[in-house]
């Protein structure tokens, strides 16, 4: 199952337009982490919070999470056509050296020249 | 280049067979999770293990079954295979207590 929901399930912007996604999700988490994935390839580690931190900036990506709101979003600044891309939540939870990763649906970023 | 590898990059086998995928973790890496992706059901986690152990049980099939070997090195066997295991099947890697998991390039299934 699902933990986290992305919104929207796709975005289309033009190059140089800042693209926001959201995620959301159910239960209570260790962290949460971004993660990229380009058509059929594997996904890409992008940046990860902590479930006490509030914000963090990654160069043109900026996160957030709200643990109140159980959100987070993503915020790439600048965009470039090569940020075309899926890009999903996903979020960690399990002690020790157990953890897994239970991911969103994905928001289909595509980025026009 | 995440430093994980997955072999075979494709797989092409018929209902009712069994295969097997191998994913190699990057050097020192201890866990290594399976993911399963498909288009109806998303990336699902599959299972994890850590240094030789399983450590986490997700939406495996009974069908499946996966270990670890002394080299750190992972095989995922699915067997009895129907159409619906057709997907990208990924492997990561992580040390051990770390959080950043690191994804291999997939083995992409299909079963006709």
């Amino acid at each position: 199952s699902q933990q986290g929901e992305e919104d929207p399930q796709a975005l289309s912007i033009q190059e140089g337009e800042n693209a926001t996604m959201n995620c959301s999700y159910k239960t209570s988490i260790n962290n949460l982490q971004w993660y990229r994935q380009n058509s059929g390839r594997g996904l890409v580690h992008l940046i990860l919070i902590r479930s006490n931190e509030r914000e963090k900036h990654s160069g043109r990506l900026r996160v957030t999470l709200d643990t109140s709101k159980k959100s987070s979003s993503l915020l790439i600044t600048a965009s470039r056509a090569a940020d075309t891309a899926s890009y999903f939540c996903a979020t960690v939870s399990g002690a020790g050296s157990a953890r897994q990763l239970t991911f969103g649906s994905g928001t289909q970023l595509t980025v026009l020249p | 280049d995440s430093g994980v590898t997955q072999t075979p990059k494709h797989l092409i086998t018929a209902t009712g067979q069994r295969v097997t995928l191998r994913c190699s973790p990057r050097s020192g890496d201890l866990s290594v999770y399976w993911y399963q992706q498909s288009l109806d059901q998303g990336l699902q986690f599959l299972i994890q293990y850590y240094n030789g152990e399983e450590r986490a049980k997700g939406n495996i099939l009974e069908r499946f079954s996966a270990q670890q070997f002394p080299d750190l090195h992972s095989e995922l066997n699915l067997s009895s295979l129907e159409l619906g295991d057709s997907a990208l099947y990924f492997c990561a890697s992580s040390v051990g207590t770390r959080e950043t998991q690191y994804f291999g390039p997939g083995t992409r299934l299909l079963v006709l």
